[in-house]
């Protein structure tokens, strides 16, 4: 079956860095996507990878190793408007995306 | 119109009616979706269409069904509406062009009880 893991819930302090991890097995790989969803509004589309690598976009980075079928979104420079949960998605063999569960990340002052 | 809207915004509904949900977006992809998201489950895939008059199930399409008549608008239908259903629903729309990333934009939602 495909399957996308990621921790329930982190707690992190307004200023520091936080590294949310995702890890994907699924029939295929086209490509993996970060979203970000405060309580009670929609998913919105944080960052994509589909190569192996780091891309950097401002505060929030997000890191792809397809070998070890493994992601992080790493964010610094915590705000308290950063207290969302975070999505990992991937895109499989069949151009359907398949989701993990989300992260709620809290951030505390 | 901007984006994906979606309507209504929420909607209280007695077991066993008949409840239509309307999705448009102005953007001319040609993929929309629809899913439901229930506390810890994440987002879960009822139908989509990867262009107009084409549609596909998803993974819990049970109770619903969809029509892909035109680009803008993909309406998802509860035949007869059961308390399982009760949810928030999303719509979705990406460009899968040739080359494109899939990236999926969002609706705001819907929030749907059923009692």
């Amino acid at each position: 079956g495909q399957n996308i893991d990621q921790p329930t819930e982190m707690t992190a302090t307004e200023g520091a860095i936080v590294q949310i991890n995702c890890t994907y097995q699924t029939s295929g790989f086209n490509g993996l996507f970060w979203y970000q969803q405060h309580a009670g509004e929609a998913p919105t589309f944080l960052s994509y990878n589909v190569l192996d690598g780091l891309e950097e976009k401002g505060r929030f980075s997000s890191f792809l190793s397809r070998s070890k079928g493994y992601s992080y979104l790493l964010l610094k420079e915590l705000q308290m408007k950063d207290s969302a949960s975070y999505l990992c998605a991937v895109l499989d063999s069949n151009y359907q995306l398949i989701w993990g569960a989300g992260t709620k990340l809290i951030i505390k002052p | 119109i901007a984006g994906i809207t979606q309507a209504p915004t929420s909607q209280i509904l007695a077991a066993g009616r008949r409840m239509t949900l309307r999705c448009t977006q102005d953007m001319r992809h040609n993929a929309m979706y629809w899913y439901r998201q229930d506390l810890g489950l994440g987002l879960r895939l009822i139908h989509y269409s990867n262009t107009a008059g084409t549609t596909g199930k998803g993974e819990v399409p049970d109770g619903y069904s969809v029509s892909r008549a035109n680009t803008d608008d993909f309406p998802l239908t509860l035949a007869s509406a059961v308390p399982s259903q009760t949810s928030v629903y999303f719509c979705a729309s990406s460009d899968s062009s040739s080359g494109s990333t899939d990236t999926q934009y969002f609706g705001p939602g819907t929030r749907l009880t059923v009692l």
